[in-house]
């Protein structure tokens, strides 16, 4: 069965930081991309970043440029999210899901821009 | 990076159909065929329904289905249940090699 885990969320004062855990299970880890999506409480859903099979691709929304880092570690079959600087507006259940596997060509193979497996999330609180 | 825009709510009764749409732009919905929809009940994690427009992924009931014109996907569920009532998301890959989401539907079943 397919599982992912989050791990890591807790309360953090603006400016502070905190690293996210996935724990994946059930599947080849290493040979999909994973991505983070998060929901403000009471808000919709917003991507956040993702990370191909080898870690040498990493995608993210503009309002965490330079302040979030996605990274895989695909021995421990997990995935990883530094989050520095942390904003009020970071607040969120923070989601890890699996991308569907796109296409191969060329020994690279990309995502499939869509998302079919989700962890239960982790809340991330930034207040002072 | 703007959102998708879907309707903020729908509703249907029982055994009726709806639709819920989702506009986006030349950049994303209308040129790329990577459109998903999530059902997301509350308090839960999001649940794929249907990716690349039109497929349903093993498991989900055929009442569901997708399509897509132009710059506006749509997400149509057929003989309504109790059970559908949830918030839906649509999302698409856009120009920007990033991936974006509606703001999100909120469907009740009278």
């Amino acid at each position: 069965e397919v599982q992912v885990v989050e791990s890591g969320g807790g309360l953090v004062q603006p400016g502070e930081s905190l690293r996210l855990s996935c724990a994946a299970s059930g599947f080849m880890f290493g040979d999909y991309w994973m991505s983070w999506v998060r929901q403000a409480p009471g808000k919709g859903l917003e991507w956040v970043a993702h990370i191909n099979q080898d870690g040498s691709e990493k995608y993210y929304v503009d309002s965490v440029k330079g302040r979030f880092t996605i990274s895989r570690d695909n021995a421990k079959k997990s995935l990883y999210l530094q989050m520095n600087s942390l904003r009020v507006e970071d607040t969120a259940v923070f989601y890890c899901a699996r991308d569907g596997p796109g296409y191969c060509y060329r020994s690279r193979c990309f995502s499939g821009y869509y998302f079919d497996y989700w962890g239960q999330g982790a809340l991330v609180t930034v207040s002072s | 990076q703007s959102a998708l825009t879907q309707p903020a709510s729908v509703s249907g009764s029982p055994g009726q159909s709806i639709t819920i749409s989702c506009t986006g732009t030349s950049s994303d919905v209308g040129t790329y065929n990577y459109v998903s929809w999530y059902q997301q009940h509350p308090g839960k994690a999001p649940k794929l329904m249907i990716y690349d427009v039109t497929n349903r992924p093993s498991g989900v009931s055929n009442r569901f289905s997708g399509s897509k014109s132009g710059n506006t996907a749509s997400l149509t569920i057929s003989g309504l249940q109790a059970e559908d009532e949830a918030d839906y998301y649509c999302s698409s890959y856009t120009s920007s090699t990033t991936l974006v989401f509606g703001g999100g539907t909120s469907l009740t079943v009278l």
